[in-house]
Order: C-alpha cells, then structure tokens, then sequence
C-alpha cells in the first residue's frame, strides 16, 4: 500500500525567513509526484508535477524538488499571501482502485507572519 | 482556463434525507473524482469514474453512490445521509493520458448532516 508522509504538520515562519516542506513517500513504483496548495474552505490548487529523481520545478517563490524517497517544497523569502496548506500526493504503479489514483498526504500547514 | 464546478458550496441536510452532490467540468477530462476531506484524516477517495457510466470504488464507497450520465457531469449520492457523511467534499477531474495525472479540484462542499 502506497504510502505518503508530511512534515512538519506545521509551520510558522517570519515573512522573508526561507525553510523546506517534506514529503516522503513508500509506493510501488513512482509515476508522479504532484504539489498542491489549498486555503481554507477552498478546493487544493494545483502547482507542479515532477516525474524523476532529480527533476525541479519552479514558480515564483516556490521550488519543488524529488529524489527516489522524497520530495521538498522549498519557499524563499516568503510573504503572507503563502500562508495555505500544501498536499503532496503521489502516483504510482500500484495505485489502486485503477490506475489513475493518487494517495495525498495529510499536509504542512504554513503560516507566514509579517 | 481549467475549470471544474460544485453545485453547492455549502448544505445542511437532515438525518435520512437523499443528498445529491454535483459537479461538473469543462476540461473534456475523461477521469472524474469524489473526495472528503476531514480534519487530521487527509483527503480520502470515495468513487471515481475513467468514462461515461463507468465508476470505481475507491476507499471509502460505504453509503454513497455516484452517476455518470455525461463526460462533464458527476454526481455523488448519498443515499440516507447520516451525521458521520459531516464533511467537505471536493470533486475533482483529470486527462487520462500516461503522460500525465494532475487532478483539477473543484471548490468544495462543505455539508452538514444534522
């Protein structure tokens, strides 16, 4: 079973204080890694995908990297317009229910003080 | 712009009433998507559909049911609503195509069984 790991559950940073959300993952096989990002009462946005091991991708100031176990999310300088949670969810070989499945993480809930 | 669409943002129901959950999507997205979300308990899968009148279960299919009559419509039944069934539900769609899996949420419902 497919298995997806946040940490930390939360987060306070100082606007401008730069720092890593992780998301670890346990699957049979990756086929993608997704980020999302959701405010309250609202539905997940989506931001990246990475497929491999090594694979970046960037958008303002955020920056999503993947290796074979794990995934960061590292936000420079952030403002308080980044304060939301962001998932993570994994695609994988094994999925079940059908290919087309993703196991989503629980998690990081970040806040961005001014 | 992708765009998915909930019927309702928020729903009070009573106990035992038949709760009917809308969502629709202009992407041409042939997977569509039902989700709850609660909190500490993550997104949770509860049926999904890769074509027209066709549905999978996914993790938690236990007193729901959904239909499928048009590629851009899915619906999520609940078919004598109980206080548990408390909950946002978000719908969501995707391409089916190897290359790719990002799934588009809609906004979310949130509803209340009383």
């Amino acid at each position: 079973e497919d298995q997806v790991t946040q940490s930390p559950e939360a987060l306070r940073l100082q606007e401008g204080e730069s720092s890593s959300l992780n998301c670890s993952y346990t699957v049979s096989g990756l086929r993608g890694l997704f980020w999302y990002r959701q405010d309250p009462g609202k539905g997940p946005e989506f931001l990246f995908t990475l497929y491999s091991a090594g694979e970046e991708k960037e958008k303002e100031r955020l920056k999503a990297t993947l290796t074979k176990k794990e995934s960061f999310l590292h936000i420079t300088a952030p403002k308080p317009e980044d304060s939301a949670t962001y998932l993570c969810a994994v695609w994988s070989w094994g999925s079940g229910a059908g290919s087309y499945q993703l196991t989503f993480g629980k998690g990081t809930k970040l806040s961005v003080i001014p | 712009d992708v765009k998915v669409t909930q019927s309702s943002r928020y729903l009070v129901k009573r106990t035992g009433e038949k709760v009917f959950l809308e969502c629709v999507q202009d992407m041409d997205h042939e997977n569509m998507f039902w989700y709850r979300q609660d909190p500490g308990l993550g997104l949770r899968l509860i049926y999904f559909s890769y074509d027209v009148k066709m549905k999978e279960k996914g993790d938690i299919p236990e007193g729901y049911s959904v239909s499928r009559e048009k590629k851009e419509r899915f619906s999520l039944i609940l078919e004598s609503a109980s206080t548990n069934q408390t909950s946002m539900y978000l719908c969501a769609s995707s391409r089916r195509l190897a290359g790719g899996n990002e799934q588009f949420f809609g906004p979310g419902t949130r509803l209340t069984v009383l």
